[in-house]
């Protein structure tokens, strides 16, 4: 079955460790997102890739790096530089450049105390 | 540029009611839309889009007509489930050369549906 996956499902972290959420699609999509959302919020973008080794920041990617080193990974690091970091993250991919739709993993909960 | 506008939640409903929730939008050129459902503690899922002036989306009983005269995308459901209980979300990706195909979202909308 093709989709997206996100590992792990909960995770918690001490403040001041860098923590990777990490995010595997086998749709062959070129493009994939990550959105952070917050309790009764909407989602906000963190950082996008539209191609191989090219990525780009999106509203909110103070404190946070991405890597895209393969078409089928795209793994967040949330850094000690993130003021607030307990939140959901979502990855998505999608085709391509385009007004297509996203596809959406099941999302990591990231705790940080 | 690009906005989307929901109604706030929640919205609370007896079961076999009639659903609307409202979303407006705001965008340069012909945007496509789209309904995304979120389950408690899951991603997000696509439940319909429409790509174009006057197409309706439809999808699991939902459905959702693209107004440009009006800039709406409102969903509807003519009679709700408990199953249906879960956060609806409007979205816009924009069209054109560059646009790219970045969503934005509106701020969500929860559901609850009482049996």
């Amino acid at each position: 079955d093709g989709g997206i996956t996100q590992s792990p499902k909960y995770l918690f972290r001490k403040e001041g460790q860098n923590v990777t959420l990490s995010c595997e699609q086998n749709l062959n999509h070129d493009a994939m997102y990550w959105y952070r959302q917050d309790p009764g919020q909407g989602l906000r973008l963190i950082y996008y890739s539209q191609i191989v080794n090219d990525f780009q920041k999106g509203d909110i990617a103070e404190g946070y790096s991405v890597s895209r080193e393969k078409k089928e990974s795209f793994p967040l690091t949330v850094t000690s530089a993130q003021k607030n970091p307990t939140a959901f993250y979502l990855c998505a991919s999608s085709i391509g450049v385009g007004p297509y739709e996203q596809y959406f993993g099941p999302g990591t909960r990231l705790t940080v105390t | 540029g690009n906005s989307v506008t929901q109604m706030e939640g929640p919205v609370t409903l007896s079961e076999e009611a009639f659903l609307t929730i409202n979303c407006t939008y705001t965008a340069t050129g012909y945007p496509s839309l789209f309904w995304y459902v979120q389950y408690p503690g899951e991603g997000l899922q696509l439940l319909l889009k429409a790509t174009k002036a006057d197409d309706k989306g439809s999808n699991k009983g939902f459905e959702a007509t693209y107004r440009k005269e009006t800039t709406s995308f409102h969903l509807e459901k003519g009679s709700v489930q408990v199953s249906d209980s879960a956060v609806y979300f409007c979205a816009l990706s924009p069209r054109g050369h560059n646009a790219g195909n970045m969503l934005t979202f509106g701020g969500g909308t929860r559901l609850m549906v009482k049996p």
